[in-house]
Parts: structure tokens; sequence; C-alpha cells
């Protein structure tokens, strides 16, 4: 268990719709990053939060959207959904000046 | 081209066996560089962590960064069954040159490990 949490662990829905994922960084963490992982892409970096701002942004979509709360937990929002966002979606954290990032469970979703 | 490079096998062994998992980059800037172990439908799970070049050995694992070849590997000694699962290697350049800490991942190698 890598201390990290994401919920839901599975999620189905249909296209055009919207969804929202939550994770909770390990205690202590204060960066939060998000991963999508499709067979066809591997993992990709999509954004990362560092104690509640936007760092860096990497392969996320403008349909796709991320916060992180004063408490630390992190939100990733998926809005018009389109088969092709049927995916694993990583939560990972990282501790202050740390360079290993620790994943959560991800939650997988899939679009109809 | 991609910034990492893995061989995405499937790689099959006997149980005992040496296993050797390899990824080229071609970045110069990375200099954390990760191994993580994904069970099916599981999060990747942190094995090893080096920074910049040399080895690094933790139980029957050794990790093995060759920058000026652009290089990394993990070696697996006495493989077990259990030890079948996914092996992902990930690099950062961390803050170098303005860069942030997200990592690279390569494709990933499957192992199977036959008892």
């Amino acid at each position: 268990d890598s201390g990290v949490t994401q919920t839901p662990k599975h999620l189905i829905t249909a296209t055009g719709q919207r969804v929202t994922l939550r994770c909770s960084p390990r205690s202590g963490d204060l960066s939060v990053y998000w991963y999508q992982q499709s067979l066809d892409q591997g993992l990709q970096f999509l954004i990362q939060y560092y104690n509640g701002e936007e760092r860096a942004k990497g392969n996320i979509l403008e349909r796709f959207s991320a916060q992180q709360f004063p408490d630390l937990h992190s939100e990733l929002n998926l809005s018009s959904l389109e088969l092709g966002d049927s995916a694993l979606y990583f939560c990972a954290s990282s501790g202050p000046g740390s360079r290993t990032q620790y994943f959560g469970p991800g939650t997988r979703l899939l679009v109809l | 081209q991609k910034e990492v490079e893995q061989d995405p096998g499937p790689l099959s062994v006997p149980e005992g066996a040496i296993v050797s998992l390899n990824c080229t980059y071609s970045n110069s800037a990375f200099q954390y560089f990760m191994w993580y172990r994904q069970y099916s439908r599981k999060g990747p799970e942190l094995l090893m962590y080096t920074y910049s070049s040399g080895n690094k050995e933790d139980g029957r694992f050794t990790a093995q960064v060759d920058k000026s070849s652009k290089y990394i590997s993990l070696f697996i000694r006495d493989s077990q069954p259990s030890d079948s699962a996914t092996y992902l290697c990930a690099m950062s350049a961390g803050n170098y040159g303005g860069a942030t800490n997200k990592l690279i991942f390569g494709t990933g190698t499957l192992l199977a490990v036959q008892p």
C-alpha cells in the first residue's frame, strides 16, 4: 500500500458525460501528479499540482481539468467524454524535495 | 522517436534465472531514474531509484545507469514466479533547466517467471 488513495476504483459512463476522479496523497506529500495509462500510449503525464498551485501541464486535453484543495487532495475532472478517454487514471504524490513518486491504485474509466 | 524506449517483451524465464531489463533514452537532461513494477490492474509500485550514473542494489534487484550511453538496466537475481509483472522504467529531469519533476515512462516489459 503506497498510502495514496483514489476513488472510485471503477467508473462506467456514456459519451458526452462528465466525471470527477479523486485522489488523496500520502501524508506530508505536497505534490500531486495525474497520469493516464492506455494500451496504445502507455503511462502519460497529465498535470502536476504543488501545494494547491498548478506546477506543470503535460498531454492534458482542454476537456480535462484538475485542482488541488487546501487539504491537499486533488480532483481530476473529465468532461465531454469520448470513447478514446477510456483508460486507467493514476494519481501519484511526492514529498517536498523528493524525486520519487508513489502511485495510487488508479481509477479505471470506461466510456461507452 | 519516443524519449524513452523499452522492449515490451513478453519475456519468459524459468524460476531462478537472472533477468535483465533495459531502457534507452534520448533526453540528456534526465538525471533521476526509476523502475516501477506493475501487477495487472494495479498501480505502479516503486522498486528502485537512482540519481545520475552508477549502480544501486536492493536485495535481489540491481539498477544500473549509464548516462554516457543513455542506457539503464534492472537486474533481478533468483527470479521468482511472484516477480511476474510489467516492469516500467521512468525518468525525470527534476527541476533542471526549468523542467518539472514529471516522469517519462517506457512502455513497460511484461515478465513471466515460470515455476
